[in-house]
């Protein structure tokens, strides 16, 4: 199975900052990455998929980014609803595994 | 408006059984691969079972092989995983989740989420 490693675990950011978040594939997955977002209570929400290429009506200040075994999820202008744990999962090969998730808080 | 409604959910003992059951509305359904997620809790989000739209292929994670069956009813828009010999460790909000694509292969995105429903499995 491939396994995915996002970094860091978790932050701290203030409302206004470009955050980053890392995940790293134990092998290529080309760009066969997706990114979700996930509230405490809350179904979990499609971001990104194909690594780069934003959902329609995910706000334009995610963007995804990356190829092979290393991608990044960035959030430009992080906003008080931004606030949650954001996981990758590569659609490379069965298994379709998850990141351990990073928690962003404020 | 896509929405997935999950029902079933639990508390069982372990060995024990249960079935889980998905209704899908706003979308054709037939014309989606559909899948399983859990979370256990304070734990992450794991894939359990995928299923194409015509349910020609099915997968399941290595934890569940052998003792989950997915299985679909495309004239009921309906999703169903059933549960087999339960343990502790299968307790978890799943997730009924609908892939942006009909097969399920390489780029399955899990574009529509249901809100969950909670399996229990405790003594």
């Amino acid at each position: 199975d491939i396994q995915l490693t996002q970094s860091p675990s978790s932050l701290s950011a203030s409302v206004g900052d470009r955050v980053t978040i890392t995940c790293r594939a134990s092998q290529s997955v080309t760009t066969y990455l997706n990114w979700y977002q996930k509230k405490p209570g809350k179904a979990p929400k499609f971001l990104i998929y194909g690594a780069s290429s934003l959902r329609s009506g995910v706000p334009s200040r995610f963007s995804g980014g990356g190829a092979g075994t290393d991608f990044t999820l960035t959030i430009t202008s992080l906003q008080p609803e931004d606030i949650a744990t954001y996981y990758c999962q590569q659609s490379y090969a069965a298994l379709w595994t998850f990141g351990q998730g990073t928690k962003i808080e404020i | 408006e896509v929405q997935l409604v999950e029902s079933g959910g639990n508390l069982v003992q372990p060995g024990r059984s249960l079935r889980l059951l998905c209704a899908a509305s706003g979308f054709t359904f037939n014309d989606h691969a559909m899948h399983w997620v859990r979370q256990a809790p304070g734990k992450g989000l794991e894939w359990v079972s995928g299923i194409d739209w015509n349910s020609g292929t099915e997968q399941y994670a290595d934890s569940v092989k052998g003792r989950f069956t997915i299985s679909r009813d495309n004239g009921k828009s309906s999703l169903f995983l059933q549960m087999e010999n339960l343990r502790n460790d299968d307790t978890a909000f799943y997730y009924c989740v609908r892939d942006m694509w009909a097969m399920v292969t390489r780029g399955v995105s899990f574009d529509y989420w249901g809100q969950g429903t909670l399996v229990t499995v405790s003594s």
